[in-house]
Protein backbone atom coordinates (compact mmCIF):
# COMPACT_ATOMS: atom_id res chain seq x y z
CA UNK A 1 0.00 0.00 0.00
CA UNK A 2 1.43 3.34 -1.12
CA UNK A 3 -0.49 5.25 1.07
CA UNK A 4 -2.05 7.75 -1.68
CA UNK A 5 -5.96 6.76 -2.19
CA UNK A 6 -7.88 7.03 -5.72
CA UNK A 7 -11.57 6.82 -5.76
CA UNK A 8 -13.54 5.35 -7.76
CA UNK A 9 -11.52 2.74 -8.31
CA UNK A 10 -13.89 2.43 -11.79
CA UNK A 11 -15.54 4.69 -13.51
CA UNK A 12 -18.19 3.52 -16.58
CA UNK A 13 -19.78 6.11 -18.37
CA UNK A 14 -21.47 7.60 -21.65
CA UNK A 15 -19.92 10.14 -24.42
CA UNK A 16 -20.57 13.64 -24.06
CA UNK A 17 -20.42 13.20 -19.83
CA UNK A 18 -18.68 14.81 -17.00
CA UNK A 19 -16.74 12.87 -14.37
CA UNK A 20 -14.74 14.05 -11.17
CA UNK A 21 -11.38 11.44 -10.17
CA UNK A 22 -9.84 12.37 -6.26
CA UNK A 23 -6.98 11.85 -5.17
CA UNK A 24 -5.67 11.78 -1.58
CA UNK A 25 -1.82 12.21 -1.10
CA UNK A 26 0.60 10.56 1.32
CA UNK A 27 0.45 12.00 4.22
CA UNK A 28 2.77 14.99 4.70
CA UNK A 29 3.51 14.67 0.62
CA UNK A 30 2.98 18.49 -0.94
CA UNK A 31 3.32 17.35 -4.99
CA UNK A 32 0.24 15.58 -6.47
CA UNK A 33 0.68 14.36 -10.48
CA UNK A 34 -1.58 13.01 -12.58
CA UNK A 35 -0.95 10.61 -14.99
CA UNK A 36 -3.07 8.84 -17.99
CA UNK A 37 -2.48 5.20 -19.22
CA UNK A 38 -3.57 3.69 -22.48
CA UNK A 39 -3.05 1.58 -24.76
CA UNK A 40 -2.40 3.76 -27.74
CA UNK A 41 -0.74 6.29 -25.41
CA UNK A 42 1.31 4.43 -22.61
CA UNK A 43 1.71 6.38 -19.23
CA UNK A 44 1.47 10.11 -20.09
CA UNK A 45 1.68 12.84 -17.37
CA UNK A 46 -0.71 15.20 -17.81
CA UNK A 47 -0.42 17.88 -14.69
CA UNK A 48 1.10 18.42 -11.32
CA UNK A 49 0.56 20.47 -8.33
CA UNK A 50 2.56 21.65 -5.37
CA UNK A 51 0.74 23.19 -2.27
CA UNK A 52 -2.11 23.61 -3.76
CA UNK A 53 -0.54 25.47 -7.08
CA UNK A 54 -0.74 24.73 -10.59
CA UNK A 55 3.76 23.32 -11.38
CA UNK A 56 3.71 21.96 -14.57
CA UNK A 57 1.07 20.73 -17.69
CA UNK A 58 2.09 18.04 -19.80
CA UNK A 59 -0.59 16.25 -22.31
CA UNK A 60 -3.27 17.27 -21.10
CA UNK A 61 -6.70 18.31 -23.26
CA UNK A 62 -8.39 21.23 -22.65
CA UNK A 63 -11.37 19.52 -21.59
CA UNK A 64 -9.75 18.10 -18.77
CA UNK A 65 -8.87 20.23 -15.78
CA UNK A 66 -7.05 20.05 -12.13
CA UNK A 67 -7.03 21.09 -9.37
CA UNK A 68 -5.41 20.85 -5.21
CA UNK A 69 -7.53 21.91 -2.40
CA UNK A 70 -6.03 23.70 0.74
CA UNK A 71 -6.31 20.04 2.45
CA UNK A 72 -4.03 18.49 -0.27
CA UNK A 73 -6.28 16.12 -2.14
CA UNK A 74 -6.37 16.69 -5.73
CA UNK A 75 -9.21 16.03 -7.89
CA UNK A 76 -9.41 15.63 -12.04
CA UNK A 77 -12.20 17.03 -14.14
CA UNK A 78 -12.87 15.30 -16.69
CA UNK A 79 -15.99 16.92 -19.48
CA UNK A 80 -17.80 16.40 -22.93
CA UNK A 81 -15.78 12.41 -22.27
CA UNK A 82 -14.95 10.92 -25.60
CA UNK A 83 -14.49 7.24 -26.58
CA UNK A 84 -10.75 7.52 -26.63
CA UNK A 85 -10.64 8.83 -22.95
CA UNK A 86 -10.87 5.71 -21.68
CA UNK A 87 -8.19 4.63 -20.37
CA UNK A 88 -6.62 4.16 -16.23
CA UNK A 89 -5.99 7.30 -14.41
CA UNK A 90 -3.00 7.33 -11.90
CA UNK A 91 -2.35 9.84 -9.55
CA UNK A 92 1.07 10.18 -7.47
CA UNK A 93 2.51 12.27 -4.89
CA UNK A 94 5.54 12.89 -3.64
CA UNK A 95 7.10 15.44 -0.71
CA UNK A 96 7.87 17.95 -2.85
CA UNK A 97 10.89 19.02 -5.24
CA UNK A 98 14.47 17.48 -3.94
CA UNK A 99 17.76 18.98 -3.41
CA UNK A 100 20.48 19.41 -6.12
CA UNK A 101 18.04 18.54 -8.82
CA UNK A 102 17.29 15.23 -7.51
CA UNK A 103 13.42 15.34 -7.23
CA UNK A 104 11.78 12.62 -4.41
CA UNK A 105 9.85 9.65 -5.00
CA UNK A 106 7.05 9.31 -6.58
CA UNK A 107 4.27 7.36 -5.02
CA UNK A 108 1.47 5.76 -6.84
CA UNK A 109 -2.15 5.21 -6.04
CA UNK A 110 -3.75 1.90 -7.70
CA UNK A 111 -6.04 4.05 -10.43
CA UNK A 112 -9.20 4.96 -11.41
CA UNK A 113 -10.53 2.80 -14.38
CA UNK A 114 -12.80 4.72 -16.62
CA UNK A 115 -14.52 3.52 -19.72
CA UNK A 116 -16.77 5.86 -21.68
CA UNK A 117 -19.39 4.18 -23.87
CA UNK B 1 12.06 16.80 -25.07
CA UNK B 2 13.15 13.73 -23.05
CA UNK B 3 11.77 10.11 -24.37
CA UNK B 4 12.52 6.67 -23.47
CA UNK B 5 13.03 3.76 -25.39
CA UNK B 6 12.30 1.08 -24.23
CA UNK B 7 12.61 -3.46 -25.15
CA UNK B 8 9.64 -4.26 -26.89
CA UNK B 9 7.91 -7.45 -25.04
CA UNK B 10 6.15 -9.24 -24.38
CA UNK B 11 9.27 -11.58 -22.76
CA UNK B 12 8.80 -15.02 -21.55
CA UNK B 13 11.54 -16.66 -19.38
CA UNK B 14 11.41 -19.90 -17.66
CA UNK B 15 12.12 -19.58 -13.93
CA UNK B 16 15.71 -18.93 -12.82
CA UNK B 17 17.11 -17.65 -16.30
CA UNK B 18 18.76 -14.61 -16.56
CA UNK B 19 16.47 -11.34 -17.45
CA UNK B 20 17.79 -8.52 -19.55
CA UNK B 21 15.50 -5.35 -20.42
CA UNK B 22 16.86 -3.06 -22.24
CA UNK B 23 16.28 0.98 -21.74
CA UNK B 24 17.70 3.66 -23.90
CA UNK B 25 16.78 7.54 -22.88
CA UNK B 26 17.14 10.75 -24.85
CA UNK B 27 17.30 14.15 -22.08
CA UNK B 28 19.12 17.38 -21.70
CA UNK B 29 21.53 17.96 -18.94
CA UNK B 30 21.29 14.71 -16.08
CA UNK B 31 18.36 12.76 -15.48
CA UNK B 32 17.44 10.85 -13.02
CA UNK B 33 16.75 7.53 -13.99
CA UNK B 34 14.21 5.15 -12.35
CA UNK B 35 12.56 1.16 -13.11
CA UNK B 36 9.11 1.08 -11.96
CA UNK B 37 6.91 -2.68 -11.77
CA UNK B 38 2.93 -2.86 -11.95
CA UNK B 39 1.81 -6.29 -11.09
CA UNK B 40 -2.12 -7.05 -12.12
CA UNK B 41 -4.55 -4.59 -10.86
CA UNK B 42 -2.22 -2.89 -9.08
CA UNK B 43 -0.75 0.76 -9.20
CA UNK B 44 3.19 1.43 -10.03
CA UNK B 45 5.83 0.58 -7.63
CA UNK B 46 9.38 1.86 -7.57
CA UNK B 47 11.53 -0.73 -8.35
CA UNK B 48 14.83 1.04 -8.28
CA UNK B 49 16.76 4.34 -9.03
CA UNK B 50 19.98 6.10 -9.93
CA UNK B 51 20.65 9.78 -9.49
CA UNK B 52 23.84 10.46 -11.29
CA UNK B 53 26.24 8.54 -14.05
CA UNK B 54 28.25 4.88 -13.13
CA UNK B 55 24.95 4.79 -10.18
CA UNK B 56 23.99 1.47 -9.57
CA UNK B 57 20.52 1.01 -8.62
CA UNK B 58 19.45 -2.58 -7.41
CA UNK B 59 16.58 -3.81 -5.19
CA UNK B 60 15.16 -7.45 -4.98
CA UNK B 61 17.71 -8.99 -7.02
CA UNK B 62 17.27 -6.43 -9.81
CA UNK B 63 19.99 -4.35 -10.64
CA UNK B 64 20.32 -0.83 -13.25
CA UNK B 65 23.28 0.88 -13.62
CA UNK B 66 23.03 4.67 -15.22
CA UNK B 67 25.77 4.63 -18.08
CA UNK B 68 25.67 8.16 -19.68
CA UNK B 69 28.49 7.43 -22.76
CA UNK B 70 25.21 4.74 -23.85
CA UNK B 71 22.08 6.77 -22.46
CA UNK B 72 21.08 3.62 -21.05
CA UNK B 73 19.93 1.86 -17.83
CA UNK B 74 19.47 -1.72 -18.65
CA UNK B 75 17.45 -3.81 -16.15
CA UNK B 76 19.09 -7.04 -15.01
CA UNK B 77 18.44 -10.06 -12.70
CA UNK B 78 20.09 -13.19 -12.09
CA UNK B 79 17.28 -15.72 -11.54
CA UNK B 80 14.01 -14.50 -12.25
CA UNK B 81 10.73 -15.97 -10.22
CA UNK B 82 7.58 -16.94 -11.26
CA UNK B 83 6.42 -13.19 -8.77
CA UNK B 84 8.71 -11.44 -11.01
CA UNK B 85 5.91 -11.40 -13.72
CA UNK B 86 4.95 -7.93 -14.30
CA UNK B 87 5.01 -4.94 -16.77
CA UNK B 88 8.26 -3.35 -16.37
CA UNK B 89 8.48 0.70 -16.84
CA UNK B 90 11.81 2.37 -17.43
CA UNK B 91 11.14 6.33 -17.02
CA UNK B 92 12.96 9.13 -15.76
CA UNK B 93 12.87 12.62 -14.50
CA UNK B 94 14.54 15.75 -15.60
CA UNK B 95 16.95 18.13 -13.05
CA UNK B 96 14.80 21.00 -14.12
CA UNK B 97 13.22 22.93 -11.08
CA UNK B 98 9.77 22.52 -11.76
CA UNK B 99 10.49 19.43 -13.91
CA UNK B 100 9.88 16.60 -11.71
CA UNK B 101 7.38 14.66 -14.05
CA UNK B 102 8.10 11.40 -14.77
CA UNK B 103 8.46 10.28 -18.73
CA UNK B 104 8.24 6.35 -19.28
CA UNK B 105 8.79 4.10 -21.22
CA UNK B 106 5.93 1.86 -23.18
CA UNK B 107 6.30 -0.93 -20.74
CA UNK B 108 7.85 -4.49 -21.15
CA UNK B 109 5.20 -7.49 -20.00
CA UNK B 110 7.39 -10.19 -18.33
CA UNK B 111 6.05 -13.76 -17.84
CA UNK B 112 8.20 -16.05 -15.57
CA UNK B 113 7.15 -19.76 -16.55
CA UNK B 114 7.79 -22.51 -13.81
Amino acid sequence: DSGVTQTPKHLITATGQRVTLRCSPRSGDLSVYWYQQSLDQGLQFLIQYYNGEERAKGNILERFSAQQFPDLHSELNLSSLELGDSALYFCASSVGPGLDGVHNEQFFGPGTRLTVL
Amino acid sequence: GDSVTQMEGPVTLSEEAFLTINCTYTATGYPSLFWYVQYPGEGLQLLLKATKADDKGSNKGFEATYRKETTSFHLEKGSVQVSDSAVYFCALSGRDFGNEKLTFGTGTRLTIIP
